[in-house]
This record gives structure tokens, C-alpha cells and sequence, in this order.
């Protein structure tokens, strides 16, 4: 059974912190991606990764970067948090190429920025 | 822009009934096209998925229907349950890609 999780289900922060959300997988994915969910607006694109130390960038990477050192770990940075960034963040993992295949989801972590 | 779209947010159907959820799509050159379904404070999960070559994939009471000349997919829940109330997310992809694309997600209600 897939399994991705991510480090936090609730997180609070102030404006202007540094904040690092870790999501790791345990099924050799090659693919990770970052994602954030909001009213609306559906699940945008952040980052994706489609191997370690490669990364590009989504739909809006700005005020975001990332890290992948491990395969089984991509971490979503959030340099300066800012209020705007508060939303539903989600990683997600897959095989490459994508095709006849499906991304599998972490449980997600709550940002709250005040 | 956004390549894949659901242009209804919200809908409730009774118990028993059929829920239909639609989604549309503007690159052709996707080939392969998914459904998620995600419950708050979840993340989402795989539900059904259908690639280009076919025009209908059906699982238990889930079946999704592709049009591709018209760009259009859709699924249909028969019949169903309270339990089904949830958001769903369209997806799609090119074969030869890493990337997928979501739509913005219609949520569903089921009235017991």
C-alpha cells in the first residue's frame, strides 16, 4: 500500500517566518510534486521533482523553493511566510512519465499564517 | 490558463439518484485523464481513470465517460450514497509528461 505523509496536519506561523514542510513516500517514486489547495481555485502546481536534486517549477513557485536530497523525501520551503501563502498544502508522488498511472496524495497540512 | 475545468462548483442529489459530474478539458493532447475524490482535511484519492483510446471506464458504481471530440469527460455515480458527498477533482495527462493537471473541483452532496 502507497504511503506518503507528510510532517504536520496543522501548522501556524507568523509573518515572515521560515517555513519547511516535509512530505516523505515509501514507494520508490521517482516523481514528487507540491501543490496547494484553495476555495476555489483547486490544487495549483507549486514544484515538482522528477528525481533527487531536480526540481521545476509549476504553476506558482513564487515565494516557494524546494529540496530533494533523498529520493523518498521533497520538502516545500516557504522562505517568508506571508498571509496570502495560508492555504491547504499537499505533496503527492508518482512513477515517471505519469501515464497509466496515478499520483498518490499525502493527508495534507493545514497552514495557517498570521 | 487553466487547461482542464469544472465549471460547477457544488452539486446535491438525492440518495438512490445518479450524480454526474462533469469536466472539460482545452489541450488535445492529453491522453490519459483521472478522477479524485477527496473528503476535508484528506488528502485526495484515486478513484477512476480513463485513457484516450476508450470512450467509458466502469468500476462498481463508478463510471467515467470520455468525449474526446468535444473535450469532455465525465462521471457518473449510480446509485448514490451519503457516503459520496465529497469533492471531486477532475485530471489529466500527456503521456510522454510528468506533469498533471487538476480541475478546481466540484463539491458533492448527497441528501440521505
Amino acid at each position: 500500500d502507497v504511503k506518503v505523509t507528510q510532517s504536520s496536519r496543522y501548522l501556524v506561523k507568523r509573518t515572515g517566518e521560515k517555513v519547511f514542510l516535509e512530505c516523505v513516500q515509501d514507494m520508490d517514486h521517482e516523481n514528487m510534486f507540491w501543490y496547494r489547495q484553495d476555495p476555489g481555485l483547486g490544487l495549483r502546481l507549486i514544484y515538482f521533482s522528477y528525481d533527487v536534486k531536480m526540481k521545476e517549477k509549476g504553476d506558482i513557485p513564487e515565494g516557494y523553493s524546494v529540496s530533494r536530497e533523498k529520493k523518498e523525501r521533497f520538502s516545500l520551503i516557504l522562505e517568508s511566510a506571508s498571509t496570502n501563502q495560508t492555504s491547504m498544502y499537499l505533496c503527492a508522488s508518482s512513477f515517471p512519465g505519469g501515464a497509466w498511472d496515478t499520483q498518490y496524495f499525502g493527508p495534507g497540512t493545514r497552514l495557517t499564517v498570521l | 490558463d487553466q487547461q482542464v475545468k469544472q465549471n460547477s462548483p457544488s452539486l446535491s442529489v438525492q440518495e438512490g439518484r445518479i450524480s454526474i459530474l462533469n469536466c472539460d478539458y482545452t489541450n488535445s493532447m492529453f491522453d490519459y485523464f483521472l478522477w479524485y475524490k477527496k473528503y476535508p482535511a484528506e488528502g485526495p484519492t484515486f478513484l477512476i481513470s480513463i485513457s484516450s483510446i476508450k470512450d467509458k471506464n466502469e468500476d462498481g458504481r463508478f463510471t467515467v465517460f470520455l468525449n474526446k471530440s468535444a473535450k469532455h469527460l465525465s462521471l457518473h455515480i449510480v446509485p448514490s450514497q451519503p457516503g459520496d458527498s465529497a469533492v471531486y477533482f477532475c485530471a489529466a495527462n500527456i503521456n510522454t509528461g510528468n506533469q498533471f493537471y487538476f480541475g478546481t473541483g466540484t463539491s458533492l452532496t448527497v441528501i440521505p
